[in-house]
């Protein structure tokens, strides 16, 4: 079975960081591309990020681009998300996605970014 | 970007309808699109890949058309656990985009 457990969510000052993590089982992850979308608070979805299979070609939302890194360790089946200089707006659950061929087939359950004074 | 348009934004329904959600994009696509559905508090649910094709698993009651800037999704009758908010979403080119969403809602 599919999974995908995200984890590093939490209460975050503007201007600080927080680094996510998603673990995957249950299929061969370094077969696979990856993405980050996420969803502010009673808004709608919003891809994030995307990373190839082997970490050669990576994307970014123009709104998190300079400030969050992507990246995997396929020997240890995980994405990461590195978010630095965080806003008000990146207030979010924030989830995992396996890319199948350009659509997200299986989700984590996400992990809530609360950036707050 | 290319941007996605969702209409309507929300609707009422009753079970046994059939429901219609379209989407538009800002500029063509070809069929590189998808369906998901989203229940308060979950994930988002993948239904339609490549604007037409079920993805396992999905009820046949659901279906995908469309090509270019112009898409559907159809629910053909409407069951209790379908009431939910769905979403279109573009994978033709980075960043991807996804539509508003549509809330369907217990009339």
């Amino acid at each position: 079975e599919v999974q995908l457990v995200e984890s590093g969510g939490g209460l975050v000052q503007p201007g600080g960081s927080l680094r996510l993590a998603c673990a995957a089982s249950g299929f061969t992850f370094s077969s696979y591309s990856m993405n980050w979308v996420r969803q502010a608070p009673g808004k709608g979805l919003e891809w994030v990020s995307y990373i190839s299979s082997s970490s050669d070609t990576i994307y970014y939302a123009d709104s998190v681009k300079g400030r969050f890194t992507i990246s995997r360790d396929n020997a240890k089946n995980s994405l990461y998300l590195q978010m630095n200089s965080l806003r008000d707006e990146d207030t979010a659950v924030y989830y995992c996605a396996r890319d199948a061929n350009g659509d997200s087939d299986y989700w984590g359950q996400g992990t809530l970014v609360t950036v707050s004074s | 970007a290319i941007r996605m348009t969702q209409s309507p934004s929300s609707f009422s329904a009753s079970t046994g309808d059939r429901v219609t959600i379209t989407c538009r994009a800002s500029q063509g696509i070809n069929s590189y699109l998808a369906w998901y559905q989203q229940k308060p508090g979950r994930a988002p649910n993948l239904l339609i890949y490549a604007a037409s094709t079920l993805q396992s698993g999905v009820p046949s009651r659901f279906s995908g058309s469309g090509s270019g800037t112009d898409f559907t999704l159809t629910i053909s009758c409407l069951q209790s656990e379908d009431f939910a908010t769905y979403y279109c979403q573009q994978y033709y080119s980075y960043p991807r985009t996804f539509g508003q969403g549509t809330k369907v809602e217990f009339k």
